[in-house]
Protein backbone atom coordinates (compact mmCIF):
# COMPACT_ATOMS: atom_id res chain seq x y z
CA UNK A 1 0.00 0.00 0.00
CA UNK A 2 1.31 3.40 -0.99
CA UNK A 3 1.54 5.45 2.40
CA UNK A 4 3.48 8.04 4.30
CA UNK A 5 4.54 7.08 7.82
CA UNK A 6 5.55 8.68 10.40
CA UNK A 7 6.59 7.74 13.91
CA UNK A 8 5.61 8.36 17.02
CA UNK A 9 2.05 9.26 16.52
CA UNK A 10 2.23 10.66 20.07
CA UNK A 11 5.11 12.27 22.05
CA UNK A 12 5.25 14.35 25.22
CA UNK A 13 8.46 14.88 26.07
CA UNK A 14 9.86 17.92 28.38
CA UNK A 15 11.86 21.44 27.41
CA UNK A 16 15.03 20.78 25.89
CA UNK A 17 15.34 16.86 25.53
CA UNK A 18 16.42 16.33 22.21
CA UNK A 19 13.94 14.26 19.86
CA UNK A 20 13.20 13.21 16.31
CA UNK A 21 10.66 12.11 14.61
CA UNK A 22 10.66 9.56 11.34
CA UNK A 23 9.16 10.13 8.37
CA UNK A 24 9.21 7.14 5.63
CA UNK A 25 7.64 7.31 2.29
CA UNK A 26 6.86 3.88 -0.27
CA UNK A 27 6.36 6.08 -3.52
CA UNK A 28 9.76 6.40 -4.54
CA UNK A 29 8.49 10.18 -4.38
CA UNK A 30 10.85 12.66 -4.97
CA UNK A 31 9.54 15.91 -2.62
CA UNK A 32 9.12 15.41 0.80
CA UNK A 33 7.91 18.22 3.38
CA UNK A 34 7.78 18.65 7.09
CA UNK A 35 4.04 21.14 8.45
CA UNK A 36 3.27 21.84 11.73
CA UNK A 37 -0.19 22.50 12.14
CA UNK A 38 -1.53 24.91 14.93
CA UNK A 39 -5.43 26.41 15.37
CA UNK A 40 -5.62 29.27 13.68
CA UNK A 41 -3.07 29.53 11.81
CA UNK A 42 -3.47 26.14 9.19
CA UNK A 43 -0.63 24.84 8.00
CA UNK A 44 2.60 26.17 8.25
CA UNK A 45 5.50 24.24 6.27
CA UNK A 46 8.91 23.89 8.22
CA UNK A 47 11.44 22.59 5.65
CA UNK A 48 11.15 20.65 2.45
CA UNK A 49 13.22 18.44 0.45
CA UNK A 50 13.55 18.20 -3.34
CA UNK A 51 16.09 15.51 -3.77
CA UNK A 52 18.42 13.05 -1.70
CA UNK A 53 20.89 15.64 0.26
CA UNK A 54 18.54 19.13 -0.86
CA UNK A 55 16.84 20.40 1.71
CA UNK A 56 15.26 23.97 2.36
CA UNK A 57 13.60 26.36 4.39
CA UNK A 58 9.94 26.79 4.26
CA UNK A 59 8.17 29.19 6.54
CA UNK A 60 9.01 28.31 10.21
CA UNK A 61 12.12 26.52 10.42
CA UNK A 62 13.51 27.82 13.44
CA UNK A 63 13.88 25.21 15.98
CA UNK A 64 13.78 22.41 13.59
CA UNK A 65 16.58 20.26 11.10
CA UNK A 66 15.88 17.86 8.60
CA UNK A 67 17.99 15.63 6.90
CA UNK A 68 17.75 13.77 3.59
CA UNK A 69 20.40 11.00 3.57
CA UNK A 70 18.19 8.41 1.52
CA UNK A 71 15.23 9.10 -0.87
CA UNK A 72 12.52 7.36 1.49
CA UNK A 73 13.34 9.32 4.78
CA UNK A 74 12.85 12.57 5.92
CA UNK A 75 13.40 12.65 9.60
CA UNK A 76 12.45 16.20 11.72
CA UNK A 77 14.39 16.56 14.15
CA UNK A 78 14.08 18.90 17.34
CA UNK A 79 17.84 19.54 18.76
CA UNK A 80 16.03 21.61 22.02
CA UNK A 81 12.23 21.63 22.18
CA UNK A 82 10.36 24.50 23.77
CA UNK A 83 6.77 24.74 24.72
CA UNK A 84 6.11 26.72 21.39
CA UNK A 85 6.74 23.76 19.49
CA UNK A 86 4.00 21.65 20.90
CA UNK A 87 2.51 21.30 17.68
CA UNK A 88 0.49 18.62 15.60
CA UNK A 89 2.97 17.88 12.53
CA UNK A 90 2.58 16.48 9.32
CA UNK A 91 4.95 14.83 7.00
CA UNK A 92 4.05 14.56 3.19
CA UNK A 93 5.49 13.87 0.01
CA UNK A 94 5.09 13.76 -4.04
CA UNK A 95 6.53 12.94 -6.56
CA UNK A 96 8.22 16.28 -8.06
CA UNK A 97 9.46 14.79 -10.98
CA UNK A 98 8.66 17.97 -12.93
CA UNK A 99 9.83 20.45 -10.46
CA UNK A 100 6.58 21.28 -9.27
CA UNK A 101 5.63 20.19 -5.66
CA UNK A 102 1.88 18.82 -7.23
CA UNK A 103 -0.05 17.04 -5.27
CA UNK A 104 1.53 15.72 -2.12
CA UNK A 105 0.52 12.67 -0.24
CA UNK A 106 0.26 13.40 4.02
CA UNK A 107 1.19 11.02 6.61
CA UNK A 108 -1.48 10.53 9.57
CA UNK A 109 0.44 13.44 11.99
CA UNK A 110 2.12 13.23 15.01
CA UNK A 111 1.19 14.93 17.81
CA UNK A 112 3.82 16.57 19.87
CA UNK A 113 3.69 18.53 23.64
CA UNK A 114 6.06 19.95 24.61
CA UNK A 115 5.75 20.85 28.63
CA UNK B 1 1.65 37.16 7.45
CA UNK B 2 -0.81 34.89 6.09
CA UNK B 3 -0.28 34.56 1.91
CA UNK B 4 -3.43 32.31 1.39
CA UNK B 5 -6.11 33.43 3.37
CA UNK B 6 -9.60 30.98 4.25
CA UNK B 7 -12.22 34.03 6.14
CA UNK B 8 -14.67 31.57 7.51
CA UNK B 9 -13.82 29.05 10.03
CA UNK B 10 -16.78 26.99 9.51
CA UNK B 11 -19.69 26.52 7.21
CA UNK B 12 -22.86 24.70 7.15
CA UNK B 13 -25.21 23.42 4.89
CA UNK B 14 -28.12 21.01 4.34
CA UNK B 15 -27.51 17.21 2.91
CA UNK B 16 -28.12 17.87 -1.25
CA UNK B 17 -27.55 21.82 -0.79
CA UNK B 18 -24.25 23.27 -2.33
CA UNK B 19 -21.44 24.41 -0.43
CA UNK B 20 -19.28 27.11 -1.47
CA UNK B 21 -15.77 27.57 0.30
CA UNK B 22 -14.00 30.16 -0.28
CA UNK B 23 -9.92 31.40 -0.54
CA UNK B 24 -8.16 34.41 -1.52
CA UNK B 25 -4.01 34.92 -1.50
CA UNK B 26 -2.05 37.87 -1.31
CA UNK B 27 0.70 36.97 -3.70
CA UNK B 28 0.07 37.26 -7.43
CA UNK B 29 3.22 34.76 -8.49
CA UNK B 30 1.09 31.47 -7.56
CA UNK B 31 0.58 29.72 -10.34
CA UNK B 32 -0.92 26.56 -8.92
CA UNK B 33 -3.65 26.14 -5.91
CA UNK B 34 -5.09 23.25 -4.48
CA UNK B 35 -7.81 21.65 -2.17
CA UNK B 36 -7.28 18.91 0.30
CA UNK B 37 -9.47 17.59 3.04
CA UNK B 38 -8.81 16.54 6.54
CA UNK B 39 -10.57 14.31 8.39
CA UNK B 40 -9.90 14.33 12.44
CA UNK B 41 -7.38 12.07 13.51
CA UNK B 42 -5.88 12.00 9.75
CA UNK B 43 -3.07 13.64 7.24
CA UNK B 44 -5.19 15.93 4.53
CA UNK B 45 -5.67 14.24 1.00
CA UNK B 46 -5.82 15.72 -2.29
CA UNK B 47 -9.44 16.97 -3.28
CA UNK B 48 -8.60 18.89 -6.65
CA UNK B 49 -6.06 21.36 -8.01
CA UNK B 50 -6.14 24.35 -10.93
CA UNK B 51 -3.69 26.13 -12.72
CA UNK B 52 -3.21 29.66 -13.00
CA UNK B 53 -3.84 28.98 -17.30
CA UNK B 54 -7.49 27.86 -15.97
CA UNK B 55 -10.01 29.45 -14.52
CA UNK B 56 -12.14 26.31 -13.46
CA UNK B 57 -11.66 22.73 -12.82
CA UNK B 58 -14.31 19.90 -12.53
CA UNK B 59 -14.16 16.71 -10.80
CA UNK B 60 -17.08 14.96 -10.27
CA UNK B 61 -19.24 16.69 -7.24
CA UNK B 62 -16.42 19.20 -6.85
CA UNK B 63 -15.66 22.11 -8.97
CA UNK B 64 -12.79 24.71 -8.36
CA UNK B 65 -13.17 28.64 -9.70
CA UNK B 66 -9.96 30.93 -9.87
CA UNK B 67 -10.45 34.19 -10.26
CA UNK B 68 -6.71 35.71 -11.01
CA UNK B 69 -7.57 39.61 -11.00
CA UNK B 70 -9.39 38.95 -7.63
CA UNK B 71 -7.12 36.86 -6.21
CA UNK B 72 -10.10 34.18 -4.96
CA UNK B 73 -10.43 31.08 -5.36
CA UNK B 74 -13.55 29.14 -4.30
CA UNK B 75 -14.75 25.57 -4.18
CA UNK B 76 -17.89 23.78 -4.78
CA UNK B 77 -19.66 20.87 -3.62
CA UNK B 78 -23.17 19.62 -5.71
CA UNK B 79 -24.69 18.06 -4.07
CA UNK B 80 -23.34 17.88 -0.19
CA UNK B 81 -23.51 14.69 1.21
CA UNK B 82 -22.85 14.22 5.39
CA UNK B 83 -19.63 12.53 4.48
CA UNK B 84 -17.75 15.65 2.76
CA UNK B 85 -18.39 16.94 6.69
CA UNK B 86 -14.30 17.34 7.23
CA UNK B 87 -12.08 20.58 7.23
CA UNK B 88 -10.61 21.79 4.10
CA UNK B 89 -7.89 23.47 3.46
CA UNK B 90 -6.82 25.41 0.47
CA UNK B 91 -2.81 25.63 -0.95
CA UNK B 92 -0.62 27.64 -3.41
CA UNK B 93 1.88 25.88 -4.76
CA UNK B 94 5.21 27.97 -5.98
CA UNK B 95 6.75 25.12 -7.57
CA UNK B 96 8.67 23.85 -4.46
CA UNK B 97 6.45 25.84 -1.45
CA UNK B 98 3.38 25.12 -0.09
CA UNK B 99 1.41 27.80 1.52
CA UNK B 100 -2.29 26.63 2.96
CA UNK B 101 -5.09 28.38 4.14
CA UNK B 102 -6.31 28.12 8.02
CA UNK B 103 -9.14 26.31 6.86
CA UNK B 104 -12.75 26.03 6.51
CA UNK B 105 -14.65 23.46 8.81
CA UNK B 106 -17.52 22.19 6.54
CA UNK B 107 -20.54 20.52 8.11
CA UNK B 108 -23.00 18.75 6.08
CA UNK B 109 -26.42 18.24 7.64
CA UNK B 110 -28.54 15.47 6.49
Amino acid sequence: EAQVTQNPRYLITVTGKKLTVTCSQNMNHEYMSWYRQDPGLGLRQIYYSMNVEVTDKGDVPEGYKVSRKEKRNFPLILESPSPNQTSLYFCASSLGTSGRTDTQYFGPGTRLTVL
Amino acid sequence: DQQVKQNSPSLSVQEGRISILNCDYTNSMFDYFLWYKKYPAEGPTFLISISSIKDKNEDGRFTVFLNKSAKHLSLHIVPSQPGDSAVYFCAADTGNQFYFGTGTSLTVIP
